[in-house]
């Protein structure tokens, strides 16, 4: 089955500053990677996803890159803010269309953004 | 008009007790799913489940089973409950033409 690498567990960062969360897969049959934001006690919430046929996506202050030859992919925040602090989760998956296929998530960084 | 919701959100029960948690979605999606956080926030997929199949993880132990009335809910039914239960279980839904996949409040587990 599918394996999902997460670094790093726990990321500082000064308030204005960029960050990178970096993952990793094995089955390079998965063709869909999302990241989820999950805050203290919530839920976890989609922020940016990228599908295979695609190298780079960007949403405002967020982006995501994947690189399918190396099996990684990476979140970057740019110009982080209090409310960037978080618990990012990356996920991976094979979608076949119809099929019902659950992610395979990481174990989380803890993106803690400093005043 | 929540979109995913789920039932109830803290649960506390004693060892061997058989528990229920409901989830709902009202967005027209057709499949559904259960993840188990532990305590230490690691998500992990339970199960799958649409109208023509149900894909199980196989590290899930038979005590857990999946129970969908219709398309709009996937209940999950615990007989047996461990301490080792202990920990948020969140639903989530998605429709068989998009990729994403939504999140439910979540149900806090404490067995006792």
């Amino acid at each position: 089955g599918e394996n999902v690498e997460q670094h790093p567990s726990t990321l500082s960062v000064q308030e204005g500053d960029s960050a990178v969360i970096k993952c990793t897969y094995s089955d390079s049959a998965s063709n869909y990677f999302p990241w989820y934001k999950q805050e203290l006690g919530k839920r976890p919430q989609l922020i940016i996803d990228i599908r295979s046929n695609v190298g780079e996506k960007k949403d405002q202050r967020i982006a995501v890159t994947l690189n399918k030859t190396a099996k990684h992919f990476s979140l970057h925040i740019t110009e982080t803010q209090p409310e960037d602090s978080a618990v990012y989760f990356c996920a991976a998956t094979l979608y076949s269309g119809g099929g019902a296929d659950g992610l395979t998530f990481g174990k989380g960084t803890h993106l803690i953004i400093q005043p | 008009d929540t979109a995913v919701s789920q039932t109830p959100k803290y649960l506390v029960t004693q060892m061997g007790n058989d528990k229920s948690i409901k989830c709902e979605q009202n967005l027209g999606h057709d499949t559904m799913y259960w993840y188990k956080q532990d305590s230490k926030k690691f998500l992990k997929i339970m199960f799958s489940y649409n109208n023509k199949e149900l894909i199980i993880n196989e590290t899930v132990p038979n005590r857990f089973s999946p129970k969908s009335p219709d398309k709009a809910h996937l209940n999950l039914h615990i007989n047996s409950l461990e301490l080792g239960d202990s920990a948020v279980y969140f639903c989530a839904s998605s429709h068989y033409r998009s990729y994403e996949q939504y999140f439910g409040p979540g149900t806090r587990l404490t067995v006792t």
